[in-house]
């Protein structure tokens, strides 16, 4: 089965702190993507960064990078000099099995950023 | 910009009801998705639409049904609600036929609570 874990539940850091959100995951394929999205108490949930597994260069958006490690199949995500909107549930996703049209999500880390 | 609709936000229901939740999205996406999220489980998936008119089932699918009516519209039925089914649950769409190479948007959340 494919899967995805995130190993820490919570989180928290001060303002204007680097934190890392680390996501393991297994797969078979060799060539997918895998996604970061960021849940705000709101609840409404958007994409954050979205890494392609045939790229050696990690992406890039703003204050978020992610470490793409292939081989560890590793996909962590870096948040620089945090802010208080960044106080949220994050999820890594990535695709299932070989031909499936869905993301297979990991459990999540509630992430927050203390003033 | 009203992106991904879903009705009701939130609903009590006793064990036995039926209820089907809502879901509209204005962004001529071609795929559409249901998920649930429990703690400390993600999101799983319980049913998806790849295109108009074709309907697949996801991780979780049991009690539940789903219609897709037209190209913007996509319900998720509750025939026979249990407790097991108190749940948060999304509505989803993405451009691209295969959601784990393209961007998903989500809707706001329906939070549904069987007694």
């Amino acid at each position: 089965a494919q899967t995805v874990t995130q190993s820490q539940p919570e989180m928290s850091v001060q303002e204007a702190e680097t934190v890392t959100l680390s996501c393991t995951y297994d797969t078979s394929e060799s060539n997918y993507y895998l996604f970061w999205y960021k849940q705000p108490p709101s609840r409404q949930m958007i994409l954050v960064i979205r890494q392609e597994a045939y790229k050696q260069q990690n992406a890039t958006e703003n204050r978020f990078s992610v470490n793409f490690q292939k081989a560890a199949k590793s996909f962590s995500l870096k948040i620089s000099d945090s802010q208080l909107g960044d106080t949220a549930m994050y999820f890594c996703a990535f695709p299932g099995r070989e031909g499936a049209q869905k993301l297979v999500f990991g459990q999540g880390t509630r992430l927050t950023i203390n003033p | 910009n009203a992106g991904v609709t879903q009705t009701p936000k939130f609903q009590v229901l006793k064990t036995g009801q039926s209820m089907t939740l809502q879901c509209a999205q204005d962004m001529n996406h071609n795929s559409m998705y249901w998920y649930r999220q429990d703690p400390g489980m993600g999101l799983r998936l319980i049913y998806y639409s790849a295109s108009e008119g074709t309907t697949d089932k996801g991780e979780v699918p049991n009690g539940y049904n789903v219609s897709r009516l037209n190209k913007r519209e996509f319900s998720l039925r509750l025939e026979s609600a249990a407790p097991s089914q108190t749940s948060v649950y999304f509505c989803a769409s993405s451009r691209v036929a295969r959601s784990n190479t393209g961007e998903l948007f989500f809707g706001e959340g329906s939070r549904l609570t069987v007694l």
